[in-house]
């Protein structure tokens, strides 16, 4: 049982590049979240997706795009990579009431 | 729209002694509410999560939160820290198909 499957684990990106970082859960889960974190800040929630089919917009949607590719994937673009984009990016899933998430291990993105 | 403050950001410790770290959160209902732990470089762990019913609740690594709707807090307790408890905490909320979290708690835990 793999849970949540976030890849790739590592990333640099020169300003300007784009990239797609890919998310797949295996728990049958509606939800589906896109997060980053920076020191100091938390976990910031950029875009979700609350059933297949459906996005939304987070707190910080801005220079992102998501694709609810299916139940089990959701996948985060960057277009025009920013510096201001480097961060750790967390994939998380939950059933639709939110009971309890469930997290990749992390997209560590540097911007050059 | 739902939110989550942590009032500390970091607080530091006696290895043996007591923590408290707190949470508030603002939401028209009753959310879910959850304690995340988070050791450096690693991802985040569920410590515990409150639904409903008894508003005191157990989680793991000894920790415990109490919900109390009066002052919309779920704040996360552990009798006797111990230096693996060195993390940073994160209180969330989850409703609405949702789940945010506040900016975190850092604990540093001295000998």
């Amino acid at each position: 049982n793999a849970g949540v499957t976030q890849t790739p684990k590592f990333q640099v990106l020169k300003t300007g590049q784009s990239m797609t970082l890919q998310c797949a859960q295996d728990m049958n889960h509606n939800s589906m979240y896109w997060y980053r974190q920076d020191p100091g800040m938390g976990l910031r929630l950029i875009y979700y997706s609350a059933s297949e089919g459906t996005t939304d917009k987070g707190e910080v949607p801005n220079g992102y795009n998501v694709s609810r590719l299916n139940k089990r994937e959701f996948s985060l673009r960057l277009e025009s990579a920013a510096p201001s984009q480097t961060s750790v990016y967390f994939c998380a899933s939950t059933d639709r009431a939110v009971t309890e998430a469930f997290f990749g291990q992390g997209t560590r993105l540097t911007v050059v | 729209a739902q939110s989550v403050t942590q009032p500390d950001i970091h607080i530091t410790v006696s290895e043996g002694a007591s923590l408290e770290l707190r949470c508030n959160y603002s939401y028209g209902a009753t959310p879910y509410l959850f304690w995340y732990v988070q050791s450096p470089g690693q991802g985040l762990q569920l410590l515990l999560k409150y639904f409903s019913g008894d508003t005191l609740v157990q989680g793991i690594k000894g920790f415990e939160a109490e919900f109390k709707r009066s002052q919309s807090s779920f704040n996360l307790r552990k009798p006797s820290v111990h230096w693996s408890d060195a993390a940073e905490y994160f209180c969330a909320v989850g409703n609405d198909y949702k789940l945010s979290f506040g900016a975190g708690t850092t604990v540093t835990v001295r000998a």
